[in-house]
């Protein structure tokens, strides 16, 4: 298995619902981070949670934590259409002091 | 607002060839760094630079891999003898510290023939 597995792979909803995207890895981090990436374009840094924090908002994103589980979850409420992209995970830590590991991602469509 | 730029957006090229891939990090980031995206794959770190010196490379990044930062502003990243399997989107990203926020350029799609 990899580090930074999301799930879903592809994830459909209408406009106005709320998106949640899941984050597993397996190594001990330093801290997860979410980013954001249209197609064909760069990744945008969207949060970043720390080991030894359990929730963090910005706007319209919740990210949760959950060290026992080595897991996360992003919620991204009232989507739009804009909010189509993909979302990755990204772990710091494992060893590394500077590597990203980034996992699969998932795509997120939202309907107008 | 200050953005990491990279150069060109897209090349193309033939197996053999010699690649070399700029970025401009913004301009008070300490730390800087490839990866790299094979179409419809995750993205893979590359190498990592710190006060002038690869701090972190990983498996990927073998002998026919090179960084540079030869003046104060430019990164780049030279692939000596490019095979297909070289193919990729490469994103440069800088950041002020090392474990936190990356800033990504908008990255090189890179394509070997």
């Amino acid at each position: 298995s990899q580090q930074g597995e999301e799930d879903p792979q592809a994830l459909s909803i209408q406009e106005g619902e709320n998106a949640t995207m899941n984050c597993s890895y397996k190594t001990s981090i330093n801290n997860l981070q979410w980013y954001r990436q249209n197609s064909g374009r760069g990744l945008v840094h969207l949060i970043l949670i720390r080991s030894n924090e359990r929730e963090k908002h910005s706007g319209r994103l919740r990210v949760t934590l959950d060290t026992s589980k080595k897991s996360s979850s992003l919620l991204i409420t009232a989507s739009r259409a804009a909010d189509t992209a993909s979302y990755f995970c990204a772990t710091a830590g494992g060893g590394s002091n500077y590597k990203l590991t980034f996992g699969k991602g998932t795509l997120l469509t939202v309907n107008p | 607002e200050p953005e990491v730029t990279q150069t060109p957006s897209h090349q193309v090229t033939q197996m053999g060839q010699e690649v070399i891939l700029r970025c401009v990090p913004i301009s008070n980031h300490l730390y800087f760094y490839w990866y790299r995206q094979i179409l419809g794959q995750k993205v893979e770190f590359l190498v990592s630079f710190y006060n002038n010196e690869i701090s972190e490379k990983s498996e990927i990044f073998d002998d026919q891999f090179s960084v540079e930062r030869p003046d104060g502003s430019n990164f780049t990243l030279k692939i000596r003898s490019t095979k297909l399997e070289d193919s990729a989107m490469y994103f440069c990203a800088s950041n002020g510290q090392g474990p936190g926020e990356l800033f990504f350029g908008e990255g090189s799609r890179l394509t070997v023939l």
